[in-house]
């Protein structure tokens, strides 16, 4: 059964960069079948694509962030990772990572996602 | 961006008794090749999301027959046969047709 376990810092504060790692068990990171994905959730905006990366590194993300997030892979720990810098109150969110299937173009649905993690923007 | 809305908001149910949600999106999710690219999530309290049916109408692995999607285009809807207690929390729709993926902004189930 494919794992998902996100971890990092549960506050931080406004202005600074947030690092958030998945690490992926039960499965392998480096098959090259998935596209790692991070969405997140917070009261205000609802769910949000965040972006994904492929095993090959190719990435993509989501505009709204405005080149803040950078989307990493290090197959040799099977982890994945999301930075966000110039974090603010409005980052505030339930953080999941989670994979999604690649198909013929890109991926078509998410089927695991880790259990999500609290960051809080505060000072 | 493709907008995902979705009706209603909040649905008080009763078990055994039919549901049903809608999502609509603001572009075309069919693609040339036929399919509708659209999933369905639930979210029960707590949890995270869980996927429930891809590509418009095709159920995930392990979940019941008594979810159905259908649909096409830009507008479509979630159906559950039989409500069961277990099936309160949020249902969400998600467009996969371009990204940044977008959803809706949830339906809340819960029993009347």
């Amino acid at each position: 059964q494919v794992q998902l376990q996100e971890s990092g810092p549960g506050l931080v504060k406004p202005s600074e960069t947030l690092s958030l790692t998945c690490t992926v068990s039960g499965g392998s990171i480096n098959s090259g079948r998935y596209y790692w994905t991070w969405v997140r959730q917070s009261a205000v905006k609802g769910l949000e694509w965040i972006g994904r990366i492929y095993t090959s590194g190719n990435t993509n993300y989501n505009p709204s962030f405005k080149s803040r997030v950078t989307i990493s892979i290090d197959t040799s720990r099977s982890q994945f990772s999301l930075k966000v810098t110039s974090m603010t109150a409005a980052d505030t969110a339930v953080y999941y990572c989670a994979r999604c299937p690649a198909a013929e173009v890109g991926c078509d649905y998410i089927d695991y996602w880790g259990q999500g993690t609290l960051v809080t923007v505060s000072s | 961006d493709i907008v995902m809305t979705q009706s209603p908001l909040s649905l008080p149910v009763t078990p055994g008794e039919p549901a049903s949600i809608s999502c609509r999106s603001s572009q075309t999710l069919l693609v040339a090749h036929g399919y509708n690219y659209l999933d369905w999530y639930l979210q029960k309290p707590g949890q995270s999301p869980q996927l429930l049916i891809y590509l418009g109408s095709h159920r995930a692995s392990g979940v019941p027959d008594r979810f159905s999607g259908t649909g096409s285009g830009t507008d479509f809807t979630l159906k559950i046969s039989r409500v069961e207690a277990e099936d309160v929390g949020t249902y969400y729709c998600m467009q996969t047709k371009e990204t940044p993926f977008t959803f809706g902004p949830g339906t809340k189930v819960d029993i009347k």
